[in-house]
């Protein structure tokens, strides 16, 4: 069974601390794994997407890094900000015979920033 | 502006009542899905259209109807709805294929009472 499993489920950290959130995954055959910021009552916005070949890809202070052999991802928040408090989304992505894809998310992992 | 709308954005019904929920993108997108959202759980996937015309079932299909007359709208449909379809609804639409960025509406919340 496709799976997408993150940790931890919540986070608290100091605005300006670093933070790092897990996804592993079970997914195959593997096509693409993106991680989405939602806030609260809105809608999954992208962050990043990465294929298999693709070892790590930056978006401002957001740095994701994918292990495709271990099946695991990480998302790496720098200088972290009040704004960044939101749910973060591990989303695999695989290609059916038809040619579009199927996406499993995680369950997200709710990080709060406080002053 | 690029968007994905949805409306309404929030809703109270009971149980029975048909309702429409639009969905309507302005990225002329081929592909268009439907999500629900709910505490626990990751988003699952509705139905999704990959084209005018061309629908197909998700995860979770059972109660939910959509179509796609025009390629900017994808309804949803729920013809009697019950109470445990009250949720946290989400549109979706991109260009299909892949590696392509999924671009999503702000959500209905809907109750079922």
């Amino acid at each position: 069974k496709n799976q997408v499993e993150q940790s931890p489920q919540s986070l608290i950290i100091l605005e300006g601390k670093n933070c790092t959130l897990q996804c592993n995954y079970t997914v195959s055959p593997f096509s693409n794994l993106r991680w989405y910021k939602q806030d609260t009552g809105r809608g999954p916005v992208s962050l990043t997407i990465m294929t298999f070949s693709e070892n790590t890809k930056s978006n401002g202070r957001y740095t994701a890094t994918l292990d495709a052999d271990t099946k695991q991802s990480s998302l790496h928040i720098t200088a972290s900000q009040l704004s960044d408090s939101a749910s973060y989304i591990c989303v695999v992505s695989v290609l059916s015979n038809f040619g579009n894809e199927k996406l499993t998310f995680g369950t997200g992992t709710r990080l709060t920033i406080i002053p | 502006e690029a968007q994905v709308t949805q409306n309404p954005r929030y809703l109270i019904t009971v149980t029975g009542k048909k309702l429409t929920v639009t969905c309507s993108q302005n990225m002329n997108h081929e592909y268009m899905s439907w999500y629900r959202q709910d505490p626990g759980l990751g988003l699952r996937q509705i139905y999704y259209s990959m084209n005018v015309e061309v629908t197909d079932k998700g995860d979770v299909p059972e109660g939910y109807k959509v179509s796609r007359k025009e390629k900017r709208n994808f309804p949803l449909i729920l013809e009697s709805p019950s109470p445990n379809q009250t949720s946290l609804y989400f549109c979706a639409s991109s260009s299909g294929g892949s590696y392509n960025e999924q671009f999503f509406g702000p959500g209905t919340r809907l109750t079922v009472l």
